[in-house]
């Protein structure tokens, strides 16, 4: 049974930080690159961050460049956000997903059911 | 650009055909992938790379290419196609994944 398994979302105040884990189990882990995605109350899906298979590449959207980090255990399947300087506009469903590639095709094909993330003062 | 840009929403008659499309600049290099989003649930793959299904979308799911426009089919839509409808595709420079705003469809 495939579970991505998002852990570590609450209710923070802004400038503060949280760490978000994505625990994987079912599928093959370490051969894969893996995303968060978030999406805001109420609007669409936001590309957040990726990092590579064995954790060598990381990159990230402009918004959050600077302030988040992701990272990755391959001996714990478990993939990580730490998030900080949070601001209001970070507030979101955080997901983590894996992806698939092969030259000029990507996807996600699993994904957690979700973190919900608040930052309020 | 690295935008991708989806008609905010669409409706379709219980059993007919519809199609939703994506438009981008990075859909001309990259095959887009398609994700079904219901209320309160995580996104689902339903196509990706040039007409693949996931184990488990129904084949009524088609998806095509043409330039810088990706278009995902429901041929014979069914209640529970009703959904929010997102596309993706790899971008480039400070955009290297992107989605589109998405679409939400509704079956009449």
């Amino acid at each position: 049974q495939v579970q991505l398994v998002e852990s570590g979302g609450g209710v923070v105040q802004p400038g503060r930080s949280l760490r978000l884990s994505c625990a994987v189990s079912g599928i093959t882990f370490s051969s894969y690159a893996m995303h968060w995605v978030r999406q805001a109350p109420g609007k669409g899906l936001e590309w957040v961050t990726v990092i590579s298979y064995d954790g060598s590449g990381k990159v990230y959207a402009d918004s959050v460049k600077g302030r988040f980090t992701i990272a990755r255990d391959n001996s714990r399947n478990t993939l990580y956000l730490q998030m900080n300087s949070l601001r209001l506009d970070d507030t979101a469903v955080y997901y983590c997903a894996r992806e698939v590639s092969v030259t000029t095709e990507s996807a996600f094909d699993y994904w957690g059911q979700g973190a919900l993330v608040t930052v309020s003062s | 650009s690295s935008e991708l840009t989806q008609d905010p929403a669409v409706s379709v008659a219980l059993g007919q055909t519809v199609r939703i499309t994506c438009q981008g600049d990075s859909l001309s290099n990259f095959y887009a992938s398609w994700y079904q989003q219901k209320p309160g649930q995580a996104p689902v793959l339903v196509i990706y790379g040039e007409n693949k299904r996931p184990s488990g979308i129904p084949d009524r799911f088609s998806g095509s290419s043409s330039g810088n426009t990706a278009s995902l089919t429901i041929t014979g839509a069914q209640a529970e196609d009703e959904a929010d409808y997102y596309c993706n595709c790899r971008g480039s420079g400070s955009h290297p994944w992107v989605f589109g705003g998405g679409t939400k469809l509704t079956v009449l």
